[in-house]
């Protein structure tokens, strides 16, 4: 069973550009999460996604990230503009239908703001 | 308080000696519990799961709840080097949809 596709791994990125991050889920799976993650703190949910409506968007900082799941498969995350405090690992998981499921995670997009 | 708590650590513990890792959280109603564990640098991955009717083993690995007092534990024995890491605990809220993460502990493991 093929995991959770990330991409980029890495982004470097000047303050005030925008950036996007792609994201494929495990193959059936529904429900579809991004985090972001700060160095020594745990992962922090911005959007989840139940195929491709909204479940819960309360921690996405809405003037800024926009996250879209089109077809209830695929997902895009985007930040503009960037700020420094972006700086972070930005991690996809994705996980069968309901939220009491375990969760898988791709191997994260590092973000670095200049 | 935190919605999940853990503490930061790191826990130290020799090789082959059993490393114990708590976390409390605030919701009673929460029913799904997770640990994953994270390598410096990497994803967390995930290493067990239970629900609120029950512990569970997995090798090395025993999973245990607490309701009455809302903690939840990782025990691992036997530890090894490799076992060094930073373990997350994840709680599904009584809702269903909400998974809230700990900050995660260090643990460290002396060969």
């Amino acid at each position: 069973e093929a995991g959770v596709a990330q991409s980029p791994r890495y982004k470097i990125i000047e303050k005030r550009q925008s950036v996007a991050f792609w994201c494929n889920p495990i193959s059936g799976h529904a429900t579809l999460y991004w985090y972001q993650q700060i160095l020594g703190q745990g992962p922090k949910l911005l959007i989840q996604f139940q195929n491709n409506g909204v479940v819960d968007d309360s921690q996405l900082p809405k003037d800024r990230f926009s996250a879209e799941r089109l077809k209830g498969v695929d997902s895009t995350l985007k930040i503009q503009p960037a700020k420094l405090e972006d700086s972070a690992v930005y991690l996809c998981a994705s996980s069968r239908q309901g939220g009491n499921q375990p969760q898988h995670f791709g191997d994260g997009t590092r973000l670095s703001i200049l | 308080q935190k919605e999940v708590e853990q503490n930061s650590g790191p826990l130290s513990v020799p090789e082959g000696a059993i490393a114990s890792l708590n976390c409390t959280y605030s919701d009673r109603g929460s029913q799904s519990f997770f640990w994953y564990r994270q390598y410096s640098g990497k994803s967390p991955e995930l290493i067990m799961f239970i629900y609120s009717n029950g512990d569970k083993e997995d090798g090395r690995f025993t999973a245990q709840l607490n309701k009455a007092s809302q903690y939840v534990s990782l025990l691992i024995r036997d530890s090894q080097p490799s076992d060094s890491a930073t373990y997350l605990c994840a709680v599904n809220n009584g809702g269903g949809f909400k998974t809230i993460f700990g900050a995660g502990t260090r643990l460290f493991v002396k060969a």
